[in-house]
């Protein structure tokens, strides 16, 4: 199985500041015949289901807004917040698609 | 819009078994697989397996290989996830998922004696 690691666990950031989330997986997730990285962010709120918010690592989803940025690649990959709002407050996973099971990240919860 | 509603709560006594479903709408039902994942209370999410919804083929999570199966009846556009032999360590809230794009709302199933 694919190890997804993240750090940090928590972090805290001012509104307006800048947040960064590293997620690294214990093998390549870059798949060479479509050199696309399987990697996904999600975000999850308090009694929801995770909300997809990034795809093939750096791909926005619909109505995310754009100072959510996605990037890396291989096995090092990083998710930043460009601006913190208060909307922003959640936990955030990466999570794998290259190989099953597909795996999650432990989480980082961002807090202001 | 897509949608994906699921069945309630459940409560189960160790040893029995649960099936959760999960109603689609808003798309073409066969044409997304649905993929099945649970989360215990503070854990992060663990991905049990899915189902080609248009030939009913399975892919399961080898941890759960044994007690799970996943099922789907496309005239109701509805997958079904059945989880045997239950037990306490079960205890988590149960998620379906077109693609892992869009998520039901979970179904908290509870293992207590």
């Amino acid at each position: 199985d694919i190890v997804m690691t993240q750090s940090p666990d928590s972090l805290a950031v001012s509104l307006g500041e800048r947040a960064t989330i590293n997620c690294k997986s214990s093998q390549s997730i870059l798949y060479s015949s479509d050199n696309k990285n399987y990697l996904a962010w999600y975000q999850q709120k308090p009694g929801q289901p995770p909300k997809l918010f990034i795809y093939w690592a750096s791909t926005r989803e619909s109505g995310v807004p754009d100072r959510f940025t996605g990037s890396g690649s291989g096995t090092d990959f990083t998710l930043t917040i460009s601006s913190l709002q208060a909307e922003d407050v959640a936990v955030y996973y990466c999570q794998q698609y290259y190989s099953t099971p597909l795996t999650f990240g432990g989480g980082t919860k961002v807090e202001i | 819009q897509v949608q994906l509603v699921q069945s309630g709560a459940e409560v189960k006594k160790p040893g029995a078994s649960v099936k959760v479903s999960c109603k689609t709408s808003g798309y073409t039902f066969t044409s997304f697989s649905i993929d099945w994942v649970r989360q215990a209370p503070g854990q992060r999410p663990e991905w049990m397996g899915w189902i080609n919804t248009d030939n009913g083929n399975t892919k399961y999570s080898q941890k759960f290989q044994d007690r799970i199966t996943i099922t789907r009846d496309p005239s109701a556009s509805t997958a079904y996830m059945e989880l045997s032999s239950l037990k306490s360590e079960d205890t988590a809230v149960y998620y379906c998922s077109k693609q892992l794009d869009s998520w039901g709302q979970g179904t908290l199933v509870t293992v207590s004696s």
